[in-house]
């Protein structure tokens, strides 16, 4: 399978603990984003990755949020202390920018997490 | 900021029917267009997509339509069947930046069999 894996796929957790997720892009593919998605909502854009270099990070992203992706290749978001309000699909994103321009983003099947 | 407005937010129609989903963006700068289908439990699946120097592109059942000057972008679902059942969503992307998408609300489509 070449696609985007997301792992875990679910996680449920108690309110204050720390939680970490992990997304493998497709392989030749240099550009990654994470997004959130809420319940009857769309997905919301939290942060963008080039290669290792953090590019961009949403203001949905609080302190307690923090992602990295240490060789360019697979990338970790982890929540701390999390909350309730924390419960979502994080989904994450690959693209390629062998194009120039916009180039389609192939997402992943997102981690489901309930904070309790 | 750019800001997507997606509509209806649920659509039932009989097999064999036509679906019409209709999205408007904020951003005139905005230049490239996917869709996704959503099915439950899953992460969002590229269906059709469009460029802005493109008004029309066609995928077999599947056609998206885009107006720059009224800031509109429409999908086109023929002879719908009971598996296009899910949640669609259209998506803007400005073409510089990290081109990140702004996601419609979604539209829950039920093709009733």
């Amino acid at each position: 399978d070449t696609g985007v894996s997301q792992n875990p796929r679910h996680k449920i957790t108690k309110r204050g603990q720390n939680v970490t997720f992990r997304c493998d892009p497709i392989s030749e593919h240099n550009r990654l984003y994470w997004y959130r998605q809420t319940l009857g909502q769309g997905p919301e854009f939290l942060t963008y990755f080039q290669n290792e270099a953090q590019l961009e990070k949403s203001r949905l992203l609080s302190d307690r949020f923090s992602a990295e992706r240490p060789k360019g290749s697979f990338s970790t978001l982890e929540i701390q202390r999390t909350e309730q309000g924390d419960s979502a699909m994080y989904l994450c994103a690959s693209s390629s920018a062998r194009l120039a321009g916009s180039g389609t983003q192939y997402f992943g099947p997102g981690t489901r997490l309930l904070v309790l | 900021g750019e800001n997507v407005e997606q509509h209806p937010s649920t659509l039932s129609v009989q097999e064999g029917d036509s679906a019409v989903i209709k999205c408007t963006y904020s951003d005139s700068a905005s230049n490239y267009f996917p869709w996704y289908k959503q099915e439950l439990g899953k992460g969002p699946q590229l269906i059709i997509d469009i460029r802005s120097n493109v008004g029309e592109k066609k995928d077999q059942r599947i056609a998206v339509t885009l107006n720059k000057t009224a800031k509109h972008f429409s999908l086109h679902i023929t002879e719908t069947q009971p598996e296009d059942s899910a949640v669609y969503f259209c998506a803007a992307s400005l073409p510089s930046g990290t081109y990140k998408y702004i996601f419609g609300t979604g539209t829950r489509l039920k093709v009733l069999a």
